[in-house]
């Protein structure tokens, strides 16, 4: 039963594409967020969202937007992709207060070229 | 500013024997804690959780200890397998925000045969 789900596992864009990288919770979460994995540096908050249309921004916005319509879909979008965004992208969400914890898309393994 | 620290990039354990993944912390704010644990091209997966208020949570063979005087939590995997060989991520909620996780950099585990 896949809860967070990530458009795409493996994407090859060439520098300077407009680049979206989708997420669907179905959940129910509040809360989503963009986080990119990166040999030695873990994960990297990029963007994240309480609601609907509100987005504030992570440790490492630049070169990245975000886009919030419906709850339970957050999208990533590399304005001009360049070849230092290659990374792993990982998608997550989660509930306000209660227990803690997020839960994890498969992620989107993007390769600029 | 780290907040959530591994200081152990990677480390190597025999089948059968015990592992142990450390991790440290600089607020006294974080109320809960949590463990990740990521394969290669999968996301993170949750696996265990301890809040503040107590010193240990134990979870079949993986325990975490939690250690507020020294602001340090240990995952002790007992008796570990090949299958735990994975990269663990420390993970810390800040009392009062709205789940937000700080993750430390991860350790790669590797669990010999």
């Amino acid at each position: 039963d896949v809860k967070v789900t990530q458009s795409s596992r493996y994407l090859v864009k060439r520098t300077g594409e407009k680049v979206f990288l989708e997420c669907v919770q179905d959940m129910d979460h509040e809360n989503m967020f963009w986080y990119r994995q990166d040999p030695g540096l873990g994960l990297r908050l990029i963007y994240f969202s309480y609601d609907v249309k509100m987005k504030e921004k992570g440790d490492i916005p630049e070169g990245y937007s975000v886009s919030r319509e419906k709850k339970e879909r957050f999208s990533l979008i590399l304005e001009s992709a360049s070849t230092n965004q290659t990374s792993m992208y990982l998608c997550a969400s989660s509930e306000t207060g209660g227990k803690a914890g997020y839960t994890f898309g498969s992620g989107t393994r993007l390769t600029v070229v | 500013d780290q907040q959530v620290k591994q200081n152990s990039p990677s480390l190597s354990v025999q089948e059968g024997r015990i592992s142990i993944l450390n991790c440290d912390y600089t607020n006294s704010m974080f109320d809960y804690f949590l463990w990740y644990k990521k394969y290669p091209a999968e996301g993170p997966t949750f696996l265990i959780s301890i809040s503040s208020i107590k010193d240990k949570n134990e979870d079949g063979r993986f325990t975490v200890f939690l250690n507020k005087s020294a602001k340090h939590l240990s995952l002790h995997i007992v008796p570990s397998q090949p299958g735990d060989s994975a990269v663990y991520f420390c993970a810390a909620r800040r009392w009062g925000s709205q789940g937000n996780l700080i993750f430390g950099k991860g350790t790669k585990l590797s669990v010999k045969p």
